[in-house]
């Protein structure tokens, strides 16, 4: 079954606890981003990856870290967690090209509190 | 930049009625258009799209057509369901890039 997984679902933890959350997908797809998703606000990128080891900025970068080592893996790392970090966050996959019409597949989420 | 305005909601229903989810959009080019649909406890799914100008998407029986000279791409059904009763997202996609832009939500609840 063609899925993004991410893990954990849901995460509590305290200020400056580095912590990972991990994305994977088994389409090879190329496209990889990450969204955290906040009320009145929508979805707003936070980083994207192109392929493997290609990785840029989206709107809101700043707290958080990225890698792309593997084509199916792009984690997400906080390295000093802030209350402000708490969010529901969502990783994203697609192919690219396609003069832009190819859909981004979603995983289901991790909620994140940071205290 | 790219920008992508929703109707602000939410917007509540009885079963039957008819819906219909503004969303207008700014952007360069010709960007691909979506709509999303996120039911509670889940992630996105795309629920339709369109990629160029004139182009209906349909599913489910929503559909939305893309308005090239309104720069609009309203969501509409017939008539809603209980099951219906989820956050919907539009969004644009360049038609160089790969990013997408998401409007705000919108949050419909269908009563019985």
């Amino acid at each position: 079954e063609a899925q993004v997984t991410q893990n954990p679902r849901y995460l509590i933890t305290v200020t400056g606890k580095k912590l990972t959350v991990t994305c994977s997908q088994n389409m090879n797809h190329e496209y990889m981003s990450w969204y955290r998703q906040d009320p009145g606000l929508g979805l707003r990128q936070i980083y994207y990856s192109m392929n493997v080891e290609v990785t840029d900025k989206g709107d809101v970068p700043e707290g958080y870290k990225v890698s792309r080592k593997e084509k199916r893996n792009f984690p997400l790392i906080l390295e000093s967690p802030s209350p402000n970090q708490t969010s529901l966050y969502f990783c994203a996959s697609s192919r690219t090209g396609g003069l832009g019409s190819y859909e981004q597949y979603f995983g289901p989420g991790t909620r994140l509190t940071v205290t | 930049g790219n920008s992508v305005t929703q109707m602000e909601g939410p917007v509540t229903l009885s079963e039957e009625a008819f819906l219909t989810i503004n969303c207008t959009y700014t952007a360069t080019g010709y960007p691909s258009l979506f709509w999303y649909v996120q039911y509670p406890g889940e992630g996105l799914q795309l629920l339709l799209k369109a990629t160029k100008a004139d182009d209906k998407g349909s599913n489910k029986g929503f559909e939305a057509t893309y308005r090239k000279e309104t720069t609009s791409f309203h969501l509409e059904k017939g008539s809603v369901q209980v099951s219906d009763s989820a956050v919907y997202f539009c969004a644009l996609r360049e038609t160089s890039g790969s990013r997408l832009t998401f409007g705000e939500g919108t949050q419909l609840t269908v009563n019985p």
